[in-house]
């Protein structure tokens, strides 16, 4: 069974950093991109940016670029999401999503089940 | 403001049938391919369609896709109240060299 399990919920400061993790299981973890989705809540889906695991090259989206760094670890089959620099407005459920190596047909499938990360003085 | 435009909400009525659209442009819709997906209320997204009008194994054929030109929908047939979900469009842009997502559409289902 294909699976991505995250770790579990965060509450940072204002100006930290937030480091989540996303374990694979049930499918070569190279042969896929790795994506990660932000949900604020009662939001809608924003794509953060994606990380290639079989040679470690990222594309962020320009909202993030410059607060948020994707890896993936082969030795693990784990993919990371670091986003620094926290506000209150970063406050949302953040998803690992797979994504289809031809990126002009992306899918997201299988996702994670969310880590829930809260921002708060 | 989303790239992709969806209905904020849709409704309709147990066993009838609903369509939810997705509008975008030539950069992203009018020449990549589109993804659908259900989240229903506190879980993940699920993937419901993808490459404009293909279904995952598992997804029923009450759900259907469609594309033309700058535009995508999303169909669902025989209604359940199961179906009550939020509904999202996505794709890529070559031009912002990124995956968009449409605002998202709640299904109603009365």
């Amino acid at each position: 069974e294909v699976q991505l399990v995250q770790s579990g919920a965060e509450v940072k400061k204002p100006g930290a950093t937030v480091k989540i993790s996303c374990k694979v299981s049930g499918y070569t973890f190279t042969d896929y991109y790795m994506h990660w989705v932000q949900q604020a809540p009662g939001k809608g889906l924003e794509w953060m940016g994606l990380v290639d695991p079989e040679d470690g090259e990222t594309i962020y989206a320009e909202k993030f670029q410059g607060r948020v760094t994707i890896t993936a670890d082969t030795s693990t089959d784990t993919a990371y999401m670091e986003l620094s620099s926290l506000r209150s407005e970063d406050t949302a459920v953040y998803y690992c999503a797979t994504g289809r190596r031809m990126i002009v047909a992306n899918w997201f499938d299988p996702w994670g089940q969310g880590t829930l990360v809260t921002v708060s003085s | 403001q989303s790239v992709l435009t969806q209905p904020p909400s849709v409704s309709a009525a147990p066993g009838q049938k609903v369509t939810i659209s997705c509008s975008g442009s030539s950069s992203n819709i009018g020449n990549n391919y589109v993804s659908w997906y259900q989240q229903l209320p506190g879980t993940a997204p699920k993937l419901l369609i993808y490459d404009n009008n293909k279904r995952p194994s598992g997804i029923p054929d009450r759900f259907s896709g469609s594309k033309s030109g700058t535009s995508a929908t999303l169909g669902i047939t025989g209604l359940q109240t199961g179906d009550e979900a939020d509904y999202y469009c996505g794709t890529w842009d070559s031009s912002l060299s990124a995956a968009v997502f449409g605002g998202g559409t709640q299904l109603t289902v009365l």
